[in-house]
């Protein structure tokens, strides 16, 4: 059963266009969110998290949203650069104290010059 | 500052023979340990977590064990590999007190 899903395996969108990555979760639990971006070959590195009592939160060119309702969370890139290609993974955890994620499998993000 | 370190970065091992990764963290003590796996398209798993030395929790069963013989050393072996135990293997860290994890480099396991 998978918990958090990322259904959109891959997208492209063009550099200085805003960038949509989507995750959804099934379990009302989750109680905490994290983006992570992955190159080939490397570990991934952590881009942005949101706490459950908030709907959104930015950091520069990225912002993520979320809509508790919906079971839904949302990565937006603006603008889109070609750097920002990579594998992005949403994980999520409601189990405090052990800080276990359960991980989509991840959106292959391209962005075209 | 903090580093995580993994190896080795490659490994390509046959069916049947035993298998040893290993990651360290330098510049925190007593930190969460993680190990994961990412098979060929498909997420991150989480296979075994460590909230302090000897002290070991699986996530998944299989052919696979961990050990934390010092606070910031893990380890990840089987004492025979499987062809589905291929992958890209992950350890990862973090502050008891703080959600974010950080990962290692990894390693790229392929069974033959």
């Amino acid at each position: 059963d998978q918990q958090v899903k990322q259904n959109s395996p891959s997208l492209s969108v063009q550099e200085g266009r805003i960038s949509i990555l989507n995750c959804d979760y099934t379990n009302s639990m989750f109680d905490y969110f994290l983006w992570y971006k992955k190159y080939p070959a490397e570990g991934p590195t952590f881009l942005i998290s949101i706490s459950s009592i908030k709907d959104k939160n930015e950091d520069g060119r990225f912002t993520v949203f979320l809509n508790k309702s919906a079971k839904h969370l949302s990565l937006h890139i603006v603008p889109s650069q070609p750097g920002d290609s990579a594998v992005y993974f949403c994980a999520a955890s409601g189990h405090s104290g052990t800080y276990k994620y359960i991980f989509g499998t991840g959106t292959r993000l391209k962005v075209l010059a | 500052s903090q580093t995580i370190h993994q190896w080795p970065a490659t490994l390509v091992q046959p069916v049947g023979s035993p298998l040893s990764l290993e990651c360290t963290v330098e510049g925190t003590s007593n930190p969460n340990l993680y190990w994961y796996r990412q098979a060929a398209g498909r997420g991150l798993q989480l296979l075994f977590y460590s909230v302090g030395i000897g002290q070991i929790s699986s996530e998944v069963p299989q052919n696979l064990s961990a050990s934390r013989p010092q606070d910031r050393q893990f380890i990840l072996s089987s004492k025979k590999l499987l062809l589905s135990d291929s992958g890209f293997y992950l350890c990862a860290w973090s502050v008891k007190v703080s959600y974010e994890q950080y990962f290692g480099p990894g390693t790229r396991l392929t069974v033959t």
